[in-house]
């Protein structure tokens, strides 16, 4: 079926520094997600994106994160500067539309020292 | 507060018997997906299910949106199919979120 993609597998990082986590969706799907799991805890919602545009973001998605996908390429997650607390799994989705199946990649472990 | 409650939270199983896993949903509901975590935590999608019942092997995925639940049911369990199995709610009054359960761990001995 339809693969997102997620690069790198995993990133370690000193507390402080900026990071950016690399999602390559489905080829024709228009709508993207971020999500979070902290290790052992529920999956989150972090924010969605659609036409070059935040639509919709929880309280998880502080003031430091910031998302794009620059002239469709990666649709990316940036934290800077990141802070102990951003140590999760972050799992980057798409879907066609609206109103369709999210495909989740296969997540980046993000580990803040 | 939590949209989503998926049961039980773990459960054991011996090989060659069936489960049954749940959620239930306070909220309206567009779509339901069902998801396996694979131990290192990758997400593997087993079911889109915005009603009715839809199988998949030895899966079967029913969403009742009357009765606010929907239901994992996997037969003749293997140990290979030991993991975590999450269910995700997709609002009616937001298409674009989705909220997931806790999880249940599902064990099968052999």
């Amino acid at each position: 079926g339809p693969k997102v993609l997620q690069i790198p597998s995993h990133q370690i990082i000193d507390m402080g520094q900026m990071v950016t986590l690399n999602c390559d969706p489905v080829s024709n799907h228009l709508y993207f997600y971020w999500y979070k799991q902290i290790l052992g805890q529920q999956m989150e919602f972090l924010v969605n994106f659609y036409n070059g545009k935040v639509m919709e973001k929880s309280k998880l998605f502080k003031d430091q994160f910031s998302v794009e996908r620059p002239d469709g390429s990666y649709f990316t997650l940036k934290i800077q500067p990141t802070a102990l607390e951003d140590s999760a799994v972050y799992f980057c989705a798409s879907s066609l539309l609206t109103n369709y199946e999210q495909y989740f990649g296969p997540g980046t472990r993000l580990t803040v020292l | 507060g939590q949209q989503v409650q998926q049961s039980p939270a773990s459960l054991v199983l011996q090989e060659g018997e069936n489960a049954e896993l749940q959620c239930n949903f306070s909220t309206s509901l567009n779509s339901m997906q069902w998801f396996y975590q694979r131990p290192g935590g990758s997400l593997v999608s087993l079911f889109y299910n915005p009603s009715g019942t839809k199988h998949s092997g030895r899966l079967t995925s029913t969403t009742v949106i009357k009765e606010r639940r929907s239901s994992l049911h996997i037969s003749s369990s293997q140990t290979t199919d030991s993991g975590t199995y999450l269910c995700a709610l997709e609002p009616g009054s937001n298409y674009n979120v989705l909220y997931f359960g806790s999880g249940t761990k599902l064990t099968v001995e052999p």
